[in-house]
């Protein structure tokens, strides 16, 4: 079945250096799904990407589809403490069921 | 408006036991799907459900059921409980299934021992 590779699986930064997290698959994808989870919370939906070359902005983040919808990416400028969490990116089938990648986990030192 | 709500927050039980775990989606979604989070690892899949009918299933053993009520809340059923199965149990709903946001559920955090 489908399968999407997340990496890398922790990244440690400053407060305020850049992070970013790098969603892989080795077949094309309909659409991806970026979700934030706190430690010790849920997954909360970040935003979807369709278009082959999306790119779309929230704020300090910044997602990306790659051109041939084989790869995405989460980009964090400027991280801040609140940023600390896990990433996922998921596929999302026409049924609906989501395929979440392992995640990365972000710590962010003050 | 309520999001979703699960019931209950945390449970121990001990192996071979049965447990059931309950969910309230936000209002107007018809969708509701169940996800198994081990510590340290993304959310598998374990079922689907929209307007009462399974639409999707895992790979999990058949220990596991689910059903939709006419509310749309739904029950998530796991049988001869084995140790493996300790995990935080998350429930997701959507308005429809299809290529829409999840909202997800605060997770029951289930212990088997």
């Amino acid at each position: 079945g489908q399968q999407v590779m997340q990496i890398p699986q922790y990244q440690h930064v400053q407060e305020g250096e850049d992070f970013t997290t790098y969603c892989n698959s080795s077949t094309t994808l309909s659409n991806i799904q970026w979700y934030k989870q706190r430690p010790g919370g849920h997954p909360v939906f970040l935003i979807q990407l369709v278009k082959s070359g999306e790119v779309k902005k929230q704020k300090r983040l910044t997602f990306q589809f790659g051109e041939a919808k084989k790869n995405s990416s989460l980009h964090i400028t400027a991280t801040q403490t609140t940023d600390v969490g896990t990433y996922f990116c998921a596929l999302s089938g026409n049924t609906g069921k989501l395929i979440f990648g392992q995640g990365t986990t972000l710590q962010v030192k003050p | 408006d309520a999001g979703v709500t699960q019931s209950p927050t945390h449970l121990i039980k001990t192996r071979g036991q049965h447990v059931t775990l309950r969910c309230s989606p936000i209002s107007g979604h018809k969708s509701v799907s169940w996800y198994q989070q081990v510590l340290g690892q993304g959310p598998q899949f374990i079922f689907q459900y929209y307007e009462k009918e399974e639409r999707g299933r895992g790979n999990f053993p058949d220990r596991f059921s689910a059903r939709q009520f006419p509310n749309y809340s739904s029950e998530l059923n796991v049988n001869a409980l084995l140790l493996g199965d300790s995990a935080l149990y998350l429930c997701a709903s959507s308005l429809a299934p299809g290529s829409y946001e999840q909202y997800f559920g605060p997770g029951t955090r289930l212990t088997v021992t």
